[in-house]
């Protein structure tokens, strides 16, 4: 167990739907990440929040959103889905250290759109 | 913005063998590398990192080098082992975003280690 969850891990819905991603960071982090990865694709950053604020902004489609929280666990929201949102979303969480440290993931969250 | 190119896209090598991956980057102020092993349907895991006021990095069979001059570092595996089958991918922290700044990922490495 990384310290990073994320829910639900598996998820299937309709073309137009919307759904929500849930991840909670491991304790005491205070950055969270997302990130898309399709099928044979890398990791494509999605966007950043810092304690509640959006910190950094990557390819995020206008039918994506996300917000932390004040407990600091984050929601990606994805609307009007469509069949290539279809993917594996992470979110990673990152120490607080000033020296910086790379990021810890979550197991993922694997849309299907069907 | 920060542009990771990273080669080859796919390696195979022979049990035994030494395995070598290679990233370039493009801001000069990047100062962070870290590079992660995702196995088949699992997360990517931090396997080894670098920071830009170290020129190489090593912790048992794995290495990593950097050439700040060159903008671009590598990953050695030596005594490549069949579990060491995976996707790897180099990354690099842009500087503007300090030690909370996002990473930039290369598109990855699929190793294969053959027995």
């Amino acid at each position: 167990d990384s310290g990073v969850t994320q829910t639900p891990k598996h998820l299937i819905t309709a073309t137009g739907q919307r759904v929500t991603l849930r991840c909670s960071p491991r304790s005491g982090d205070l950055s969270v990440y997302w990130y898309q990865q399709s099928l044979d694709q890398g990791l494509q950053f999605l966007i950043q929040y810092y304690n509640g604020e959006e910190r950094a902004k990557g390819n995020i489609l206008e039918r994506f959103s996300a917000q932390q929280f004040p407990d600091l666990h984050s929601e990606l929201n994805l609307s009007s889905l469509e069949l290539g949102d279809s993917a594996l979303y992470f979110c990673a969480s990152s120490a607080t250290s000033t020296r910086g440290h790379g990021y810890t993931f979550g197991s993922g969250t694997r849309l299907t759109v069907v | 913005g920060e542009n990771v190119e990273q080669h080859p896209s796919t390696l195979s090598v022979q049990e035994g063998d030494s395995a070598v991956i290679k990233c370039t980057y493009s801001d000069s102020a990047s100062n962070y590398f870290p590079w992660y092993k995702q196995e088949l349907g699992k997360r990517p895991q931090l396997i080894i990192d670098i920071r830009s006021n170290v020129g190489e990095k090593k912790d048992q069979r794995i290495a990593v080098t950097l050439n700040k001059t060159a903008k671009h570092f590598s990953l050695h595996i030596t005594e490549t082992q069949p579990e060491d089958s995976a996707v790897y991918f180099c990354a690099a922290r842009p500087n503007y975003g300090g030690s909370q700044g996002n990473l930039i990922f290369g598109k990855g490495t699929k190793l294969s280690v053959k027995p």
